[in-house]
């Protein structure tokens, strides 16, 4: 069974520190590695990388993909308290060419800002 | 453009009655997910839905189904609920049937007394 692992579960920082989350993925057929900021009830998708797309970079977050690892990692440089959320970790597996709409989740990581 | 949109946004049920919860995909989008949130779990698949065909289902008892109608809105219902049926559950709509970048919906908050 596909599983997904975050590390750490919570985090607390000061506006302007740097973070870096982790993500440990086992899929069978892995088809791509998903981000996600959950912030109040809807998740919103951050980034997809895939065996062809390894490093994404949007603003102040960027992710990378290490697929001889199998983990991928999440860097926000200046945080900001906008930026406290719980952010998901989902692997994606390949079912002929469709994953079929399931995403395997991890359990999240809570990043707290503080002024 | 409206996003996903999730009805009702909390109830309040006891053991054995059943619900069903609504969700409306954005607007062409045509697959459809439906995911448990609690916080001992986290996020679990339930069903996915395309073309108003169940192509995926997640590890849950039969209590737990699904169907989609031809405009792409979907219903998930779950009968004889128990306590631990308590939990956030999330809509997803996708463009292609093909991706894993959903977008979610704000969640129906069910608790079970």
């Amino acid at each position: 069974e596909d599983k997904v692992v975050q590390s750490p579960l919570s985090l607390v920082v000061h506006e302007g520190d740097t973070v870096t989350l982790n993500c440990s993925y086992e899929v069978t057929n892995f088809r791509s590695l998903l981000w996600y900021k959950q912030e109040k009830k809807a998740p919103t998708f951050l980034f997809m990388l895939t065996s062809s797309g390894i490093e994404k970079k949007s603003g102040r977050l960027s992710s990378i993909l290490d697929k001889k690892e199998l983990s991928s990692i999440l860097n926000i440089t200046a945080t900001q308290t906008g930026d406290s959320a719980i952010y998901l970790c989902a692997s994606e597996a390949d079912a002929g060419g469709t994953s079929y709409g399931k995403l395997t989740f991890g359990q999240g990581t809570i990043l707290t800002v503080h002024p | 453009k409206a996003g996903v949109t999730q009805t009702p946004r909390y109830l309040i049920k006891t053991r054995g009655q059943q619900v069903t919860l609504s969700c409306s995909p954005i607007s062409g989008h045509r697959s459809v997910s439906w995911y448990q949130q609690t916080p001992g779990q986290g996020l679990q698949f339930l069903f996915e839905y395309f073309s108003e065909t169940q192509r995926n289902k997640g590890n849950f008892p039969g209590r737990f189904s699904g169907r989609q109608f031809s405009n792409s809105r979907s219903e998930m219902n779950v009968s004889t609920l128990e306590l631990g049926d308590s939990a956030l559950y999330l809509c997803a709509s996708s463009l292609s049937p093909n991706t894993g970048e959903l977008f979610f919906g704000e969640g129906s908050r069910l608790t079970v007394l």
